[in-house]
C-alpha cells in the first residue's frame, strides 16, 4: 500500500504565483524526499529532509516536514511554466533496508 | 552526480514475445537497483529489488517468472519481460540509491506497449 499521499492530486496556478503542495505518510520515517516527473520520463530527485529537520531550502523550492502529523508540504515559489509536472513525495520508512515507497503525486499545471 | 542510464526509452513488441530493459549506472557502483512500474497518472509501483550476484526480491503480486531480473554486474541490471501481453503496456523505471546522501537516481524510463 501507498505511504505517502499528495495533495491536491491536481493544482493549476498562473506563472509568477506560488505553488503548495502536501503530502502525508503513515508510518515513521528515515527521511522524506520530492521528486519532479516531466510526462513520459523519469523521476529528478529535487530534495531530501530527514526526520531530524523542520526545514530546507534549494533555490525556488522550500520544504517542511512534522513528523508529529506525518506531514510534508513543498513550496514552489515564483512559479514558472517550465516547473509543470508531476510531484511526487517519497519516503524511506524507518524499518531498515532500502525501501522507498511513493505517493500517488500532484499533477502541477503553470500557465504562462 | 550520480548517473543512471535506461535503455531503450520506449519499444513496441507484438503479444507473445518478451523484452528486454537495461539499467545502468554510469559513474558508480551499485549493488542494489530497483524497478518500478507506472501506469498513466499513477504513481510508481516497487516492483523488485535488484541485488548483484543473488536473486531478486520481488513485491507481493509481482510475478518473478514473468519480470525476470538479472544483475550481473555492479553497474548494470535488466528486466526482462518475458511472454509479453497488452495488459504489461507500461512505463518502467529503475533507481538506484544515492548512498550515504540519501534519495535516489532515477533512470529516463522506458515506456512498454504491447500490440
Amino acid at each position: 500500500s501507498q505511504q505517502g499521499e499528495e495533495d491536491p492530486q491536481a493544482l493549476s496556478i498562473q506563472e509568477g504565483e506560488n505553488a503548495t503542495m502536501n503530502c502525508s505518510y503513515k508510518t515513521s520515517i528515515n527521511n522524506l524526499q520530492w521528486y519532479r516527473q516531466n510526462s513520459g520520463r523519469g523521476l529528478v530527485h529535487l530534495i531530501l529532509i530527514r526526520s531530524n529537520e523542520r526545514e530546507k531550502h534549494s533555490g525556488r523550492l522550500r520544504v517542511t516536514l512534522d513528523t508529529s502529523k506525518k506531514s510534508s508540504s513543498l513550496l514552489i515559489t515564483a512559479s514558472r511554466a517550465a516547473d509543470t509536472a508531476s510531484y511526487f513525495c517519497a519516503t524511506d520508512p524507518n524499518t531498515g533496508g532500502f525501501k522507498t515507497i511513493f505517493g500517488a503525486g500532484t499533477r502541477l499545471f503553470v500557465k504562462a | 552526480g550520480a548517473v543512471v542510464s535506461q535503455h531503450p526509452s520506449w519499444v513496441i513488441c507484438k503479444s507473445g514475445t518478451s523484452v528486454k530493459i537495461e539499467c545502468r549506472s554510469l559513474d558508480f557502483q551499485a549493488t542494489t537497483m530497483f524497478w518500478y512500474r507506472q501506469f498513466p497518472k499513477q504513481s510508481l509501483m516497487l516492483m523488485a529489488t535488484s541485488n548483484e550476484g543473488s536473486k531478486a526480491t520481488y513485491e507481493q503480486g509481482v510475478e518473478k517468472d514473468k519480470f525476470l531480473i538479472n544483475h550481473a554486474s555492479l553497474t548494470l541490471s535488466t528486466l526482462t519481460v518475458t511472454s509479453a501481453h497488452p495488459e504489461d503496456s507500461s512505463f518502467y523505471i529503475c533507481s538506484v540509491p544515492k548512498s550515504q546522501r540519501g534519495g535516489y537516481t532515477f533512470g529516463s524510463g522506458t515506456r512498454l506497449t504491447v500490440v
